[in-house]
């Protein structure tokens, strides 16, 4: 696609919920990576995924989060028993290549009630 | 020490006039650095990278890069009300496996 598409652009889940944030990296991107970005604050690094494989998970915040890139494409970052405390723009971006420009999508906020 | 430091603002600067931004960084091996623009509710776009010593000019748009005071800067000529916005500093160490690291960003007012 054209850029990166983030999908729910707006989720709000009830405390304990699981919760799936879907991203479709800029084609031809190998590199794709999450952020995530709480009020104030400038994005905080959670993973870095070079085609399928996990080449950085060292910013995931807790066993809660996990996410997946099973075709070298599409990602999806999962949220376990959500908690208050993960409510933030959850950011996804990519490059052509680890260390390249990279581009941004226009995140997903998260609203955990 | 943290790793990409800004300060916070706002910076408050006079239509027309030169904003300039600032940004520090502690890993010495970093190679890249990139400054990203933040408008309220959207997500970061990248105004400028700079990879080597010097200045490097685009448009109304300047980076400054001394790896030797780890410093990065960013200046802003002929500000518009338009570049109103929260100025992100951003590093890739050495490798670039880790993506970016980012500040907490400059918020920058332009006062009509």
């Amino acid at each position: 696609g054209a850029g990166v598409s983030q999908t729910p652009s707006n989720k709000v889940t009830e405390k304990g919920k699981y919760v799936e944030l879907r991203c479709d990296p800029i084609s031809g991107h190998t590199a794709l990576y999450w952020y995530r970005q709480s009020l104030g604050q400038g994005p905080e690094f959670l993973i870095y995924f070079q085609g399928t494989g996990a080449a950085d998970d060292s910013g995931l915040p807790n066993d809660r989060f996990f996410a997946v890139r099973p075709e070298g494409s599409v990602s999806t970052l999962k949220i376990q028993r959500t908690e208050r405390g993960d409510s933030a723009v959850y950011l996804c971006a990519s490059s052509r290549a680890g260390g390249d420009t990279i581009y941004f999508g226009e995140g997903s906020w998260l609203t955990v009630v | 020490q943290k790793e990409v430091e800004q300060n916070s603002g706002p910076l408050s600067v006079p239509e027309g006039a030169i904003a300039s931004l600032n940004c520090t960084y502690s890993d010495r091996v970093s190679q890249s650095f990139f400054w990203y623009r933040q408008y309220s509710g959207k997500s970061p776009e990248l105004i400028m990278s700079i990879y080597s010593n010097g200045d490097k000019e685009d448009g109304r748009f300047t980076a400054q890069l001394n790896k030797a005071s780890q410093y990065v800067s960013l200046l802003i000529r002929d500000s518009q009300p338009s570049d109103s916005a929260t100025y992100l500093c951003a590093v890739i160490k050495g490798g670039g496996a880790d993506g970016l690291t980012f500040g907490k960003g400059t918020h920058l007012i332009i006062q009509p």
